[in-house]
């Protein structure tokens, strides 16, 4: 069964980069790996994804090395809006038919002024 | 408005007392999915449904039945809730199945059984 490792929490100030990692370190080929913020009391929503290398947009970066074991969600310039849990998703390795789907713990990010 | 709805939002039940949880999706999507969210735990899949009649289990099944009878809902059912199933529980769809797709979550339903 793939698992996905991340820490339960952090802590930063306004206008700083946070950089929250992922373990998995038994990621299928075929795999993507993909981010999702939730808020309290909703849902989880969609931030980013990547298969290898740097993906970028709007909102976050997305940095996975080159054996894929890991990858970082990189977030500039937080503000306060950004405290939430952040989750890091890949898929069951065991699974061929791409159904089970593997969340981490989540990371709690807390954001201080 | 593209969304996935979950009802009830809330409910407390006893024990033992069958329960269905509500979902429905109008996106057409083919794939959904149930999770559970505990302290400490994160997000664990109980069920998911690749389309019409296909249902498989996820990480944490015992306890819950899925069907799919048709293309946009996908009930969850407790036949007999016992406390350690209180939990908060999510739906979601993609467009397919696999890590690549953007799933989109519902509300969630926080479930307290007593």
């Amino acid at each position: 069964l793939a698992k996905t490792t991340q820490p339960i929490s952090m802590d930063s100030y306004e206008g700083q980069e946070v950089n929250i990692t992922c373990s998995h370190n038994n990621i299928a080929t075929n795999d993507y790996i993909t981010w999702y913020q939730q808020f309290p009391s909703q849902g989880p929503r969609f931030i980013i994804q990547g298969y290898k290398t740097k993906v970028t947009n709007e909102v976050a970066s997305l940095f996975i090395p080159a054996d894929r074991k890991s990858s970082t969600l990189s977030l500039p310039r937080v503000s306060l809006s950004d405290t939430a849990v952040y989750y890091c998703l890949v898929g069951d390795r065991a699974d061929n038919q791409g159904g089970k789907l593997i969340f981490g713990q989540g990371t709690e990010l807390s954001v201080k002024p | 408005e593209a969304q996935v709805t979950q009802n009830p939002r809330y409910l407390i039940t006893v024990t033992g007392k069958k329960l269905t949880v509500t979902c429905s999706q109008n996106m057409n999507h083919e794939y959904m999915s149930w999770y559970r969210q505990d302290p400490g735990l994160g997000l664990r899949q109980i069920y998911y449904s690749m389309n019409v009649e296909v249902t498989d289990k996820g990480d944490v099944p015992e306890g819950y039945k899925v069907s799919r009878k048709e293309k946009r809902n996908f009930p969850l059912i407790l036949e007999s809730p016992s406390p350690n199933q209180t939990s908060l529980y999510f739906c979601a769809s993609s467009l397919g199945q696999g890590s690549r797709r953007e799933q989109y979550f519902g509300p969630g339903t926080r479930l307290t059984v007593t």
